[in-house]
């Protein structure tokens, strides 16, 4: 089993839909991240999580949000999805201590259509 | 502002060769870079990485040079293999913190 499972691999959605995308680790890492990935413009931060308690804006949180609901679970919603918000979606862990971002882990994306 | 700049997106090197990947930062208060490998359908892998204090990492055929005063930090690859055909994103770290600023990425290809 992966690492970090990112679920669903795929979704196509319509304009203003709910939409929730899911992510699990298996690392035991306490930090958890979610990323876009654009065409020209790479990862950007939407959102981390440093413990349970703990949730960050990153650069481009508007028109999303997060819940963790477990050390090993950190879901991202779309409340009313738009067609700019198609993109790739990355969910990463890290643990500190372990210096750096070596200690990220990525899962292996959600892509995202809004139509 | 993008403060982590990677000016190429595609190149193309024959095997054999050798594969250079640039990138530039705008923060002087990055203290660590890393470059990561990512193939189609899959996520980002870690490859490399530098601390500010260095400049020069090797890593088998893997080597990444750091020149902070030209804020250039750039991945060598050497001799290039048709696997190593990805894109190629480079990162950095803010002294303190933990997350990481992404480039846009460059689409390396490695022809027979």
């Amino acid at each position: 089993d992966a690492d970090v499972t990112q679920t669903p691999r795929n979704r196509i959605t319509k304009t203003g839909k709910r939409i929730m995308l899911e992510c699990s680790q298996t690392k035991g890492h306490d930090r958890m991240y979610w990323y876009r990935q654009d065409p020209g413009l790479g990862l950007r931060l939407i959102y981390y999580s440093f413990d349970v308690k703990d949730i960050n804006k990153g650069e481009i949180s508007d028109g999303y949000s997060v819940s963790r609901q477990a050390q090993a679970k950190f879901s991202l919603s779309l409340e009313s999805a738009i067609p700019n918000q198609t993109a790739l979606y990355f969910c990463a862990t890290s643990s500190p201590g372990q210096g750096g971002g070596y200690g990220y882990t990525f899962g292996s994306g959600t892509r995202l259509t809004v139509v | 502002d993008q403060q982590v700049k990677q000016n190429s997106p595609s190149l193309s090197v024959q095997e054999g060769r050798i594969s250079i990947l640039n990138c530039d930062y705008t923060n002087s208060m990055f203290d660590y870079f890393l470059w990561y490998k990512k193939y189609p359908a899959e996520g980002p892998t870690f490859l490399i990485s530098i601390s500010s204090i260095k400049d020069k990492n090797e890593d088998g055929r893997f080597t990444v040079f750091l020149n902070k005063s030209a804020k250039h930090l750039s991945l060598h690859i050497v001799p290039s293999q048709p696997g190593d055909s990805a894109v190629y994103f480079c990162a950095a770290k803010f002294q303190g913190a933990q997350k990481l600023v992404f480039g846009q990425g460059t689409r390396l290809t490695i022809n027979p």
